[in-house]
C-alpha cells in the first residue's frame, strides 16, 4: 500500500521563476493539503484540495496556486518565486476532507526547494 | 485563534532515561491535539491524537500524552528513551471540523546519548 509520495524530493530554482510540485496521495485517500516548512519552524498549512476544488486556504498569497486532479493527485504552483520561499514543501493526504474522527493526516517526505 | 507553544526548543536525556516535552495549547474550543515526530529528511508521522475522549494517549512507539484542560497542556511523555527517538517533535492542534488545517508548534528537538 503505497503512502503519499511527492516528486522531486529535492529543486533549486532562480527568484522570479516558477515551479510546480507534485504529490500523490495515499491509496483511498481523496483529500490533498499542502505545508510549507521553513528551516527551524513547524509546518504551515497552504491550502486543501478536496473534490478538485480548493476547500480552505492558510495565508499565503496569491502566488502559491493548486490543482487537484480527477485521480486525487495534487499540483502546488508557486509564481515569482522569493528567497523567503525557500523551505520544505509537505503534501499530506486523508480522506473525507478529515472530518472523519480515524482519517488524519498521511505525509510525504517532502519536496526541498532553494531558491537562490 | 488556536494555537500551541512548545516550552523547549531543545531536549537532551540519555538513552534509557524518561522523555518530557512539554506543550501548552490555546483554543476557543474542545481542541484535537496531536504530536507529530520527523526524522532528518523524512515526512511527518502521527504518534498519538487526543479527541475528548481519554485524557491519557497512548501512542505508537512506547509514547503517551495526558490532556489537562485545566492547565491547558498536552505533555508528551516516554519511560525510557532509546537512540532511534531522536528526531524532531511537534504538538499540534486542529482547527474545529476536520483534522486537514493543523496547526503546528515550532518543534522541540530531541537528541538521545549513549
Amino acid at each position: 500500500d503505497a503512502g503519499v509520495t511527492q516528486s522531486p524530493t529535492h529543486l533549486i530554482k532562480t527568484r522570479g521563476q516558477q515551479v510546480t510540485l507534485r504529490c500523490s496521495p495515499k491509496s483511498g485517500h481523496d483529500t490533498v493539503s499542502w505545508y510549507q516548512q521553513a528551516l527551524g519552524q513547524g509546518p504551515q498549512f497552504i491550502f486543501q484540495y478536496y473534490e478538485e476544488e480548493e476547500r480552505q486556504r492558510g495565508n499565503f498569497p496569491d502566488r502559491f496556486s493548486g490543482h487537484q486532479f480527477p485521480n486525487y493527485s495534487s499540483e502546488l504552483n508557486v509564481n515569482a518565486l522569493l528567497l523567503g520561499d525557500s523551505a520544505l514543501y509537505l503534501c499530506a493526504s486523508s480522506l473525507g476532507q478529515g472530518k472523519r474522527g480515524n482519517s488524519p493526516l498521511h505525509f510525504g517526505n517532502g519536496t526541498r526547494l532553494t531558491v537562490t | 485563534a488556536q494555537s500551541v507553544t512548545q516550552l523547549d526548543s531543545h531536549v537532551s536525556v540519555s538513552e534509557g532515561t524518561p522523555v518530557l516535552l512539554r506543550c501548552n495549547y490555546s483554543s476557543s474550543y474542545s481542541p484535537s491535539l496531536f504530536w507529530y515526530v520527523q526524522h532528518p529528511n523524512k515526512g511527518l508521522q502521527l504518534l498519538l491524537k487526543y479527541t475528548s475522549a481519554a485524557t491519557l494517549v497512548k501512542g505508537i512507539n512506547g509514547f503517551e500524552a495526558e490532556f489537562k484542560k485545566s492547565e491547558t497542556s498536552f505533555h508528551l511523555t516516554k519511560p525510557s528513551a532509546h537512540m532511534s527517538d531522536a528526531a524532531e517533535y511537534f504538538c499540534v492542534v486542529s482547527e474545529p471540523g476536520g483534522y486537514n488545517k493543523l496547526i503546528f508548534g515550532a518543534g522541540t528537538r530531541l537528541a538521545v546519548h549513549p
